[in-house]
């Protein structure tokens, strides 16, 4: 497996501006994690899905940002308007029922918010 | 107070020696202890979880837990210049290794 892909790897958009992240997680995996590391707030849960459901969203900041899991193998993370602060690197991640003591990482998208 | 606290670093040891990484967290209830080592520029990688305590050793990296203290350690034997990287510590109110509150990292150098 090609492991976690996340899409685009580099992201440079204008205030107010429209952003969508994509994740492809590992094939048969149940959970899907974002994640945004700050050098500020360092890693951050802020969403998670099972089997395409999302479950908990408590670490979502504010109503700019959604996610989304159409499918098994796709979920976005939408952020509208966005803001210079949203500067950061978002993860996604994903685990299975099964072994859940291991979470696969993506190698992050790049947001940079000018 | 946050709630899982690493030794805020730069730790730097020399090639061959041991280096310890320590992280405290707040909620006793937490179940499942992870250590992600995380290269500059990418991605973390699991190295070792520990659920139960006192130690738990995978070649040169030992994990180690102390419920009653609410702290959790690693040490890396032989430290070796590929090492050098910063350690996420990661805490858990179950199993479920994505679900987790990470602490702020401690950036390791390992000098040849």
């Amino acid at each position: 497996d090609a492991g976690v892909i996340q899409s685009p790897r580099h992201e440079v958009t204008e205030m107010g501006q429209e952003v969508t992240l994509r994740c492809k997680p590992i094939s048969g995996h149940d959970y899907l994690f974002w994640y945004r590391q700050t050098m500020m707030r360092g890693l951050e849960l802020l969403i998670y899905f099972n089997n395409n459901v999302p479950i908990d969203d408590s670490g979502m900041p504010e109503d700019r940002f959604s996610a989304k899991m159409p499918n098994a193998s796709f979920s976005t993370l939408k952020i509208q308007p966005s803001e210079p602060r949203d500067s950061a690197v978002y993860f996604c991640a994903s685990s299975s029922a099964d072994k859940n003591t291991e979470a696969f990482f993506g190698q992050g998208t790049r947001l940079t918010v000018v | 107070q946050k709630e899982v606290e690493q030794n805020s670093g730069p730790l730097s040891v020399p090639e061959g020696a041991i280096a310890s990484l320590n992280c405290t967290y707040s909620d006793r209830g937490s179940q499942s202890f992870f250590w992600y080592r995380q290269y500059s520029g990418k991605s973390p990688e699991l190295i070792m979880f520990i659920y139960s305590n006192g130690d738990k050793e995978d070649g040169r990296f030992t994990a180690q837990l102390n419920k009653a203290s609410q702290y959790v350690s690693l040490l890396i034997r032989d430290s070796q210049p590929s090492d050098s990287a910063t350690y996420l510590c990661a805490v858990n109110m179950g199993t479920n290794a994505g679900k987790s509150t990470f602490g702020d990292g401690t950036t390791l150098t390992v000098k040849p």
